[in-house]
């Protein structure tokens, strides 16, 4: 199964891209990078997914390298409320397998 | 209000008590999964259902079991409950097909003494 391997921390300045980075190098072809934070102990919110093609949403963009091995999440414009932990997750949605990492805590500063 | 809900919310019980955990969505969603979240770590995945009556085991089944008799329902069963089982868990659903999220619960605050 695929693992991801994400920073512990990161901070960013408020009104500034947030870019979370992960890596998944054992991803295999058939699987999905999904992105989900979690506020709290609250259940994990959708961010944004994509299997190969870089993605965009109204909340954030994310970029998957060519050889798939790792991503980045970008928040274009981060606020105080995207303050979260934020979690890369390989999901083979044919199979039903999902890993998730450790996730990396993002805070965002006045 | 599309929604996976889960009960109880907090839930505190005593070593070999047994005990279950529900969870139901109401947008007939074909996958339905179950995760911990212990302090620090992101979270693992114990069983899944692709389907009514198919059920997988993920990362860490050991000490659960799970049932899908109807596509709304996915009750989480730990039958003589441990201590190294108090945890936060979540049940998630999503449609068939790969290129769909996953929905999640508000979660369960276990712990057993």
């Amino acid at each position: 199964d695929a693992k991801t391997t994400q920073p512990p921390s990161m901070d960013c300045a408020e009104g500034r891209a947030a870019n979370l980075p992960c890596n998944h190098s054992t991803i295999s072809g058939n699987e999905y990078v999904y992105w989900y934070r979690q506020i709290h102990s609250q259940g994990p919110q959708y961010i944004i997914h994509g299997l190969k093609n870089n993605e965009t949403n109204e909340m954030a963009s994310l970029i998957i390298t060519e050889d798939r091995k790792s991503s980045t999440l970008i928040l274009p414009h981060a606020t105080l409320r995207d303050t979260a932990v934020y979690y890369c997750i390989v999901f083979n949605t044919n199979a039903g397998k999902s890993t998730f990492g450790d996730g990396t805590t993002l805070t965002v500063k006045p | 209000e599309a929604q996976v809900t889960q009960n109880p919310r907090y839930l505190i019980t005593v070593t070999g008590k047994k005990l279950t955990v529900t969870c139901s969505q109401n947008m007939n969603h074909e996958y339905m999964s179950w995760y911990r979240q212990d302090p620090g770590l992101g979270l693992r995945q114990i069983y899944y259902s692709m389907n009514v009556e198919v059920t997988d085991k993920g990362d860490v089944p050991e000490g659960y079991k799970v049932s899908r008799k109807e596509k709304r329902n996915f009750p989480l069963i730990l039958e003589s409950p441990s201590p190294n089982q108090t945890s936060l868990y979540f049940c998630a659903s999503k449609p068939s097909g790969s290129n769909e999220k996953l929905f999640f619960g508000s979660g369960t605050q276990l712990s057993v003494l």
